[in-house]
């Protein structure tokens, strides 16, 4: 079955670590993102990939970082710059691409999350 | 901006009773709407969407029409089970991104 994977579904962070957080997907989808999830909000874009090789920030991106070498995978990576990582972590990937005809409506298909925590 | 507004949780029924969640919306242009929904410790699915005005999306007996004189997609369903509960998410489409409401948080008793 095609579908997002998130990995791994907890993860803890020290003090001073940067941690990467896995996604993958085998729907053959062009875009990916990444949302950031605190209890009681709607979910915030920290950096969206529309093509291999080239990503743009959302409207969170402070210490964050990613990569997009393949197509099928766009890796997180929160550095110790981010000072309140503790949330859960959605990565999403879509088929279109902006501003493509039809973009509008296409939904996003997501992972399960990937919860993250300060030791 | 762009911005989605949706009723605050919890929203508390009991089996077999109607159910409305509230969603307006600001947008410029002609977004598109969507409707998903998060059991607990998993992602965002899916539920409904509709791309024009007066569309009415549907799915597993939910139902949100987009009225744009009314800039809403209010979600209803005529009788909730108790696997209905959730967090559900109105959402808008209208560039590089979507734009979230909060979530509305539904607790179905038996």
């Amino acid at each position: 079955d095609g579908g997002i994977t998130q990995s791994p579904k907890y993860l803890f962070r020290k003090e001073g670590q940067n941690v990467t957080l896995s996604c993958e997907q085998n729907l053959n989808h062009d875009a990916m993102y990444w949302y950031r999830q605190d209890p009681g909000q709607g979910l915030r874009l920290i950096y969206y990939s529309q093509i291999v090789n080239d990503f743009q920030k959302g409207d969170i991106a402070e210490g964050y970082s990613v990569s997009r070498e393949k197509k099928e995978s766009f890796p997180l990576t929160v550095t110790s710059a981010q000072k309140n990582p503790t949330a859960f972590y959605l990565c999403a990937s879509s088929t279109a691409t902006w501003p493509s005809p039809g973009f509008l409506g296409q939904p996003q298909h997501f992972g399960d999350g990937t919860r993250l925590s300060i030791l | 901006g762009n911005s989605v507004t949706q009723m605050e949780g919890p929203v508390t029924l009991s089996e077999e009773a109607f159910l409305t969640i509230n969603c307006t919306y600001t947008a410029t242009g002609y977004p598109s709407l969507f409707w998903y929904v998060q059991y607990p410790g998993e992602g965002l699915q899916l539920l409904l969407k509709a791309t024009k005005a007066d569309d009415k999306g549907s799915n597993k007996g939910f139902e949100a029409t987009y009225r744009k004189e009314t800039t809403s997609f209010h979600l209803e369903k005529g009788s909730v089970q108790v696997s209905d509960s959730a967090v559900y998410f109105c959402a808008l489409n209208s560039n590089y991104q979507l734009i979230w409401g909060a979530g509305t948080k539904l607790i179905i008793k038996p």
